[in-house]
This record gives C-alpha cells, structure tokens and sequence, in this order.
C-alpha cells in the first residue's frame, strides 16, 4: 500500500527555521512530482511547493519564496521543506502529497505534521 | 494568481438530497481543476481531477463539470459518509489555488 508519512513539525520561535521530512513507501518516490500543502488551524488549504522527479524544477508560493526550500532525495525515498525565518501565519499542519501520474492533482497525501511558530 | 472562490461556504441538506457546490474562478482555464473532500482531522482525498473524471475507488453519485470560470460539484444522493468539507483546486497555473471551502452539514 502507498504512504507518505511526514514528521519534523513542532513547536519553534518567530525567526526560527525547521526541517520538515516526509517519507514515502510503497511506490517508486523518484517517477513523481511532490507537494507540500499546509492548513492554518479552522482554515482552508494552501498549495505551498513542489519539485519535480528529479529535482530539476521547483515552485513555490509567494508567501514563502525566498523563505522556503523544498528538495528531495531519491534513494531514500524521502521529500523535505526547510523553513527558515518562520512567522505566525506560517503555523499549520503541514502535508506532503504526491502527483497524480496523469497531472498535477494529489492522489497520495501524508497525515500532516502540525508547525506551530510561537515565542 | 487565480483567484477561487466557492458557494455556498455552508451547506445543510439531509441524506439522499442532490447537493451541487460551485466554483469559480477569477480567470478563465480549462480541464486542470479538482474536487477533494476532507474530514476533521485528516488529510484531503481526491474525488474529481480534470474537472469531470472520477478518481478510481469514489461512488458514482459524485460528479464534475464545468469549464471557463465557473465549475461544479454535484452530489446526486447525500450518503452518511459524505458530510465533510470539499476544496476545489486549479493546477493550470502556479501558484496553485483552492477556494474557501464548502461544509456539508446534516440538517
């Protein structure tokens, strides 16, 4: 069976950085574009980036732009997002997802890992 | 950026009701819009892509339509399982956008 499963979410101060991590199984991770989405608490859902299969091509929101850095590592199977200089809006729980193979919607979503940014 | 925006943001119908959820956006695409549903407390699930496929595995009751700047969810029998929120989300432009939500609720 196919899972994504996140984990590095926590509690961290204004100004601060974390490394989020997602690990998949049960599917060939490399032949897929990922996402990360986050959902603010009682809010919507926001598209945050995404990577191409080998890493070559990366998008982000504005909101995080400059901030943000997604990457990913093949062998290990693995999707990353390392936030630095965190604010308060930044607080979310945090979803990795996977691309549809015929486009870009996501057929394959983690749990989520909650990011509070808080002093 | 393309703006979504969805109606009604709150929705209470009853079991076996015909629901429709629409959504428009603030520039005209076609094809690359999605329908997900989500329940408290986990992560969404595809229902429609392409604006009127059925992901394999969701009932049939549910379907998509739509093009230009205005796209719909119906749902033709409210079963138990279907009260939760649903997104709808374009993917022909970054960033990729979704509207506000609609809650489905038990009358």
């Amino acid at each position: 069976e196919e899972h994504l499963v996140e984990s590095g979410g926590g509690l961290v101060q204004p100004g601060g950085s974390l490394r989020l991590s997602c690990v998949a199984s049960g599917f060939t991770f490399g032949t897929y574009w990922m996402n990360w989405f986050r959902q603010a608490p009682g809010k919507g859902l926001e598209w945050v980036a995404k990577i191409r299969m080998d890493g070559g091509e990366r998008f982000y929101v504005n909101s995080v732009s400059g901030r943000f850095t997604i990457s990913r590592d093949n062998g290990e199977s693995s999707l990353f997002l390392q936030m630095n200089s965190l604010r308060a809006e930044d607080t979310a729980v945090y979803f990795c997802a996977r691309d549809a193979m015929r486009g870009g919607e996501c057929d394959c979503w983690g749990q989520g890992t909650l990011v509070t940014v808080s002093s | 950026d393309i703006q979504m925006t969805q109606s009604p943001s709150t929705l209470s119908a009853s079991v076996g009701d015909r629901v429709t959820i629409t959504c428009r956006a603030s520039q005209s695409f076609s094809t690359w819009l999605a329908w997900y549903q989500q329940k408290p407390g986990k992560a969404p699930k595809v229902l429609i892509y392409k604006t009127s496929s059925l992901q394999a595995g969701v009932p049939s009751r549910f379907s998509g339509s739509g093009s230009g700047t205005e796209f719909t969810l119906t749902i033709s029998s409210l079963q138990p399982d279907d009260f939760a929120t649903y997104y709808c989300q374009q993917y022909t432009s970054y960033p990729y956008t979704f509207g506000q939500g609609t809650k489905l609720e038990i009358k």
